[in-house]
């Protein structure tokens, strides 16, 4: 079974700093997503990554892998308020079975 | 845009009762997917279906079934219900362009059982 780790499980930051969630994952796969879900809310898409070395970039957040390492970040420039959520990263396998990891759940601080 | 539709938001049932979480998408998706989510756990795989009266066990089964009549149509089955299947719930659905854009998800449907 393809296990899935997020780190920080909870993070509270201020607004303008900078920070990184982390996702290692356990076999190989060169597919990985990541999805934001708001309180009481559904998972939306943010990013795709589909090969290593795999760069997204969209407002204050940027995503990248590297599948050697088996390794994603979610990097957030100078956090507003607006970004506080929980984050989820999903790695793919050969099928169509994606495997979540615990969530981060960001809260950004005035 | 897909459309993936959970009946209930919200819903309170008894221990022992047969319940019934409906997910409908309109997208013609083949691939559907439950999941439950609880704090600290992440997301967990319960079933999954591929095509229309398949299904596939995932991770976490137990005190659950499915049903998949037609292809829009991915029912969840809590046959007797228990306290420690109280959870959110999430219906996902794809089709072949899942490595482009991974999965649609419902709206989640929080299931408390009392």
């Amino acid at each position: 079974e393809l296990k899935v780790e997020q780190n920080p499980l909870f993070l509270s930051m201020q607004e303008g700093k900078n920070y990184t969630i982390y996702c290692n994952y356990s076999t190989t796969s060169d597919r990985l997503y990541w999805y934001r879900q708001d309180p009481g809310k559904s998972l939306e898409s943010l990013f795709v990554l589909l090969s290593n070395g795999a760069v997204k970039q969209e407002g204050r957040l940027m995503a990248s892998l590297d599948t050697k390492a088996r390794l994603s970040t979610l990097h957030i420039t100078a956090a507003v308020h607006d970004l506080s959520a929980t984050y989820f990263c999903a790695v793919s396998n050969t099928g169509n079975q994606f495997y979540f990891g615990t969530g981060t759940s960001l809260t950004v601080i005035p | 845009d897909v459309k993936v539709t959970q009946s209930s938001r919200y819903l309170v049932k008894r221990t022992g009762e047969k319940v019934f979480l409906e997910c409908v998408q309109d997208m013609d998706h083949e691939n559907m997917f439950w999941y439950r989510q609880d704090p600290g756990l992440g997301l967990r795989l319960i079933y999954f279906s591929y095509d229309v009266k398949m299904k596939e066990k995932g991770d976490i089964p137990e005190g659950y079934s499915v049903s998949r009549e037609k292809k829009e149509r991915f029912s969840l089955i809590l046959e007797s219900a228990s306290t420690n299947q109280t959870s959110m719930y999430l219906c996902a659905s794809t089709d072949g362009t899942v490595i482009l854009y991974g999965y649609t998800f419902g709206s989640g449907t929080r299931l408390t059982v009392v």
